[in-house]
């Protein structure tokens, strides 16, 4: 199986700060990889695709890049609704893999 | 509008048996794969289980091979997870998820709320 290692597993921000998340795969996964934002109490949202591409509705300020192996996601201004859980998931092999988490609180 | 419900969770002993269902609606059910994935209470994500458009595909993490099995109807709408000698580590909210391979990466874009199964005596 593929495991996905996501770092740092929370951090603290303020409203306006760059955030950057990494997740690290344990064997390539191209770009076969996804973003979520978790809030609590909620189902997951895909944040973004393949990678780098935003999700139909997902505010621009929410970016990613990498491939292969290494991957981040960027919140390059961060907002209140922003404070949340944020997962990286590969799609490369079955059985598809989650990252543990990332925990973005104020 | 694309919803998704979860539905038949419930408080269960080990070693007994739980159907879960997932009804669809809002989008072209048959069309689309379907996914299973679940969160043990304060944990993170696990995926459980997919279904190919057809049920010709499937596939299960290695932890429910052989105990769990993924079904659809799709004259239904619905979607189906059948849990047999559950164990108190399968203790989680079940979230049903519709797939979409977007530039031609599967994702989960749809995810109904969940429903929770415990699993103890």
């Amino acid at each position: 199986d593929i495991q996905m290692t996501q770092s740092p597993s929370s951090l603290s921000a303020s409203v306006g700060d760059r955030v950057t998340i990494t997740c690290r795969a344990s064997q390539s996964v191209s770009s076969y990889l996804n973003w979520y934002q978790q809030k609590p109490g909620k189902a997951p949202d895909l944040l973004i695709y393949a990678a780098s591409s935003l999700q139909s509705g997902v505010p621009s300020r929410f970016s990613g890049s990498g491939s292969g192996t290494d991957f981040t996601l960027t919140i390059s201004s961060l907002q209140p609704e922003d404070f949340a859980t944020y997962y990286c998931q590969q799609s490369y092999n079955t059985p598809w893999t989650f990252g543990q988490g990332t925990k973005v609180e104020v | 509008e694309v919803q998704l419900v979860e539905s038949g969770g419930g408080l269960v002993q080990p070693g007994r048996s739980l159907r879960l269902s997932c009804a669809a609606s809002g989008f072209n059910f048959d069309d689309y794969a379907m996914h299973w994935v679940r969160q043990a209470p304060g944990k993170g994500l696990e995926w459980v289980s997919g279904i190919s458009w057809n049920s010709g595909r499937v596939a299960y993490v290695d932890s429910v091979k052989g105990r769990f099995t993924i079904s659809r109807d799709n004259a239904k709408n619905s979607l189906y997870l059948e849990m047999n000698s559950l164990r108190a580590e399968d203790t989680a909210l079940y979230y049903c998820a519709k797939e979409n391979k977007l530039r031609g990466v599967t994702g989960f874009d749809y995810w109904g709320q969940g429903t929770l199964v415990t699993v103890s005596s």
